[in-house]
């Protein structure tokens, strides 16, 4: 399998964009989790879903992000509009029994807003 | 205080040394997971947790859930194992990971 997918792998725009991030998990897992990495605040899980739906968005940071999952082999995280203080990187991970199993990781997109 | 705390925060040491990463917790935990982050930035996961040790090649993990204490130890280190190494816990009940802030290792040859 070739592991979890996101792209793009970089992202650069300017504030008040939208943004969409893209991950394609490992085929037959049944978990999909969204994960932002900053300097300041470390790894933060921003949502979880299971089987296509979500199930905590505690951690989504405001209205202004939105994630979906419209079917188990893609889901996307928004950002609309875009702001200075959303650089960060975004993992994406999946795994098939959710957080009592290891999590495999995606590469990571490098978000940085201007 | 952050409910994940790990130590120390930097780490730096010879080729050959044994190596201790230390990660308390101050909430309740269904498991515990150690993540090593790469210098490109890829993460990977290295041991899930929920009581006892677990051995993997020179890597060790131990989990004291009374004490809420892990360790991860590396034997024999060597300069590929420099990396940031993550302590994350799944808290009780709210089925969601929370991460400590890191410990950056580097190991010279």
């Amino acid at each position: 399998d070739a592991g979890v997918i996101q792209s793009p792998r970089h992202e650069v725009t300017e504030m008040g964009q939208e943004v969409t991030l893209r991950c394609k998990p490992i085929s037959g897992h049944d978990y999909l989790f969204w994960y932002r990495q900053t300097m300041m605040r470390g790894l933060e899980l921003l949502i979880y879903f299971n089987n296509n739906v979500p199930i905590d968005d505690s951690g989504m940071p405001e209205d202004r992000f939105s994630a979906k999952m419209p079917n188990a082999s893609f889901s996307t995280l928004k950002i609309q509009p875009s702001e200075p203080r959303d650089s960060a990187v975004y993992f994406c991970a999946s795994n098939p029994q959710g957080h009592f199993y290891e999590q495999y990781f995606g590469p990571g997109t490098r978000l940085t807003v201007t | 205080k952050n409910e994940v705390e790990q130590s120390p925060q930097n780490l730096t040491a010879q080729e050959g040394e044994f190596i201790t990463i230390n990660c308390s917790y101050s909430v309740g935990i269904s498991a515990l997971h150690w993540l090593q982050q790469h210098p490109g930035g890829g993460i990977v996961s290295l041991f899930m947790l929920s009581s006892g040790k677990k051995k993997h090649g020179r890597l060790i993990a131990t989990i004291n859930i009374q004490e809420k204490h892990s360790s991860l130890h590396i034997t024999a280190s060597h300069p590929r194992d420099s990396a940031v190494y993550i302590c994350a816990v799944c808290v009780q009940g709210a089925q969601k990971l929370v991460f400590g802030q890191g410990t950056r290792l580097t190991i010279n040859p």
